[in-house]
C-alpha cells in the first residue's frame, strides 16, 4: 500500500473530540483524502485538502501540512455511529493503506 | 459525485468455477478499478480497468485469473477464474471523480463466498 502511518486502532467516548493523525513520505500528490469505511461497507468519501490548512465539514475537519507531511482528520461530537475505519489516501497511488479502526463507546 | 452499482451484491460460488462482476456507473469516468477486501484487511487493488486497452494489473494479479473488461465509460466487468476458496472476499470497483482532485466512489460491493 501507499507509505502512509496512521494508528492502527482508537477508541473514545460518545460527546468528546478525536484526532486521527495520518504521516506519509511521499511528494508530488494532488490531494490528500480521508475516506470512512463501516464494517462490511464500501468506503465512503469524506474530505480532501489540496492545500495546506484545516477544511472543516461540520463535525468533520481535515487538516494538511506538506511541510511536515502530515494530516489529522478531526470528529467532533461523536457519536457511536462514527465507529468505523477511517482511511488516509494520497491521489498519486490508488493502494490503500490500512487506516485506523475507530471505536466508539458510550 | 458518481452512484455506481454491481451485480451480483454476493454469491456462493463452487471451486474451480468462475464468477463476472459487473461494475456500472450513472456517468462517464475516465479511470476505474477493482479492488478486493478480505474481512478485517485493507483494500487491495486488483488493477485499473482502461477504456479501449488491456487493463492494469498490481503485483500479485494476472489477465488469466482476473480478466477484465471496460467496453465504455460507464461499465466495467472484473472475472474471477477458476476460484478456489482464498478467493472468497469482497469485491468492489471504484472511479475516480471527474475533478482535479480525483476523489474515489465505490460501489457497493460483491460479497463472493468460494466452497
Amino acid at each position: 500500500g501507499q507509505n502512509i502511518d496512521q494508528p492502527t486502532e482508537m477508541t473514545a467516548t460518545e460527546g468528546a473530540i478525536v484526532q486521527i493523525n495520518c504521516t506519509y513520505q511521499t511528494s508530488g500528490f494532488n490531494g490528500l483524502f480521508w475516506y470512512q469505511q463501516h464494517a462490511g461497507e464500501a468506503p465512503t468519501f469524506l474530505s480532501y485538502n489540496v492545500l495546506d490548512g484545516l477544511e472543516e465539514k461540520g463535525r468533520f475537519s481535515s487538516f494538511l501540512s506538506r511541510s511536515k507531511g502530515y494530516s489529522y482528520l478531526l470528529l467532533k461530537e461523536l457519536q457511536m455511529k462514527d465507529s468505523a475505519s477511517y482511511l488516509c489516501h494520497l491521489n498519486n497511488d490508488m493502494r490503500f493503506g490500512a487506516g485506523t479502526r475507530l471505536t466508539v463507546k458510550p | 459525485s458518481a452512484v455506481i452499482s454491481q451485480k451480483p451484491s454476493r454469491d456462493i460460488c463452487q471451486r474451480g468455477t468462475s464468477l463476472t462482476i459487473q461494475c456500472q456507473v450513472d456517468s462517464q469516468v475516465t479511470m476505474m478499478f477493482w479492488y478486493r477486501q478480505q474481512p478485517g484487511q485493507s483494500l487491495t487493488l486488483i488493477a485499473t480497468a482502461n477504456q479501449g486497452s488491456e487493463a492494469t494489473y498490481e503485483s500479485g494479479f494476472v489477465i488469466d485469473k482476473f480478466p477484465i473488461s471496460r467496453p465504455n465509460l460507464t461499465f466495467s466487468t472484473l472475472t474471477v477464474s477458476n476460484m478456489s476458496p482464498e478467493d472468497s472476499s469482497i469485491y468492489l470497483c471504484s472511479v475516480a471523480g471527474t475533478g482535479t482532485t480525483y476523489e474515489q466512489y465505490f460501489g457497493p460491493g460483491t460479497r463472493l463466498t468460494v466452497t
